[in-house]
């Protein structure tokens, strides 16, 4: 299958500073990514939908200004988390659409867990 | 996209065959059931998905009922690396939406 990568792979940062975490499709071009969070024994949330060359979309209840996400090419978005804070420690993972034989399949990336202390 | 109904848990002893319920009775025709698993501290894992006919790959099978109101995902040797959360998840191809996951089930392959 399809790989996607994320670095890095997890960060610990202190309350106020701003982390980047990158997702890349290694293999294939992504015009859509999508970027989910998980917190401890619950299911992936999508944060939201990041395009190429286009703005990103967020779910309800996501802060835009604090999850900056850019999709500057075709095999790379990143997701800025600024002025991270201490309830923003979670498992940030990344999702990525190909299409083969006419269907859909998405191919998750390994996550990226982040610490603010 | 059409809602899903999993077990919350399952055990398999390992080397046995893992088979993985899923409800879906709200299914429309257009939309594909997907199977993705997550092994601890990973990000998801595709596994399988289709529409109306059976399916079958290097890593399991997938078995749609006729009215495609449910479906089983089966392992056909469990292994311990198998054990992980197995998410069963309904939807149109080619939406370019997310994929919502629910609950999901805790499937524990035992030696």
């Amino acid at each position: 299958g399809a790989v996607v990568s994320q670095h890095p792979s997890w960060v610990i940062c202190k309350s106020g500073t701003s982390v980047k975490i990158e997702c890349r499709s290694l293999d294939f071009q992504a015009t859509t990514m999508f970027w989910y969070r998980q917190f401890p024994k619950q299911s992936l949330m999508l944060m939201a939908t990041s395009n190429e060359g286009s703005k990103a979309t967020y779910e309800q209840g996501v802060e835009k200004d604090k999850f900056l996400i850019n999709h500057a090419s075709l095999t790379l978005s990143t997701l800025t988390v600024t002025s991270a804070h201490p309830e923003d420690s979670s498992f940030y993972i990344c999702s990525a659409r190909v299409f083969s034989s006419f269907r859909e399949t998405q191919y998750f990336g390994p996550g990226t867990r982040l610490l603010v202390l | 996209d059409a809602k899903t109904t999993q077990p919350t848990s399952m055990d398999c002893a390992e080397g046995r065959a893992a088979n993985l319920p899923c409800n879906h009775s709200t299914i429309s025709g257009n939309e594909y059931v997907y199977w993705y698993r997550q092994i601890h501290s990973q990000g998801p894992q595709y596994i399988i998905h289709g529409l109306k006919n059976n399916e079958t790959n290097e890593m399991a099978s997938l078995i749609i009922t006729e009215d495609r109101k449910s479906s089983t995902l089966i392992l056909p040797h469990a292994t311990l690396r198998d054990t992980a959360v197995y998410y069963c998840i309904v939807r149109v191809t080619d939406s370019g939406y997310a994929l919502n996951f629910g609950k999901g089930t805790s499937l524990l392959v035992t030696p």
